[in-house]
């Protein structure tokens, strides 16, 4: 299948400061990427809908200023949280859809476990 | 927006019994219907998915049946084996799933050996 490849795997920072993080599409060309959040125990919510070239699109409740998305290019999306602090703490996860002939629609990241003291 | 709801939440199946995990639906539109296993701290792998026009699909021990009139479709796995042991997230998605997934809640499976 596709291979999609997320950095950093851990995250440790102190509160105020921004993390970046990023999603890459190895063998494919990803016009739409996906980005999760997910708490322990706890299934996969969509934050937001990267669409390459334009803005993202949120999901009801999620601060687009705070989580920042950049789809720049076909292969990268980036989310960044801006000032973070521990209630954001929590694994992210981005996915990247495939178009086409495949049955399997949607490939993962390998997510990133942020931790904000 | 659609909604899709799973049970149990916990499931505890004795190696080479069977395990079912269900899930139900919202939104009439769905029509692609994936399952998605993930171990503890990795990414969810796909194992096995659906689409509204067909009830039911087999892979190995792995098999899911869909009711479309009644909005739920469940995931059965048999002859369980210790590595089953996960969370199994259902999910659903219109257009043949090229648009967003709805997540159920997750399920956590263990195979007592």
């Amino acid at each position: 299948g596709a291979v999609v490849s997320q950095h950093p795997s851990r995250v440790i920072c102190k509160s105020g400061t921004s993390v970046k993080i990023e999603c890459r599409s190895l063998d494919f060309q990803a016009t739409t990427m996906f980005w999760y959040r997910q708490f322990p125990k706890q299934s996969l919510m969509l934050m937001a809908t990267s669409n390459e070239g334009s803005k993202a699109t949120y999901e009801q409740g999620v601060e687009k200023d705070k989580f920042l998305i950049n789809h720049a290019s076909l292969t990268l999306s980036t989310l960044t949280v801006t000032s973070a602090h521990p209630e954001d703490s929590s694994f992210y996860i981005c996915s990247a859809r495939v178009r086409g002939g495949t049955n399997e629609k949607l490939f993962f990241g390998s997510g990133t476990q942020l931790s904000v003291l | 927006g659609e909604n899709v709801e799973q049970h149990p939440s916990t499931l505890s199946v004795q190696e080479g019994d069977s395990a079912v995990i269900k899930c139900t639906y919202s939104d009439s539109a769905s029509n692609y219907f994936p399952w998605y296993k993930q171990e503890l701290g990795k990414r969810p792998q796909l194992i096995i998915d659906i689409r509204s026009n067909v009830g039911e699909k087999k892979d190995q021990r792995i098999a899911v049946t869909l009711n479309k009139t009644a909005k739920h479709f469940s995931l059965h796995i048999t002859e369980t084996q210790p590595e089953d042991s996960a969370v199994y997230f259902c999910a659903a998605s219109s257009n043949f799933g090229n648009e967003k997934l709805t997540f159920g809640t997750g399920t956590r499976l263990t195979i007592i050996p």
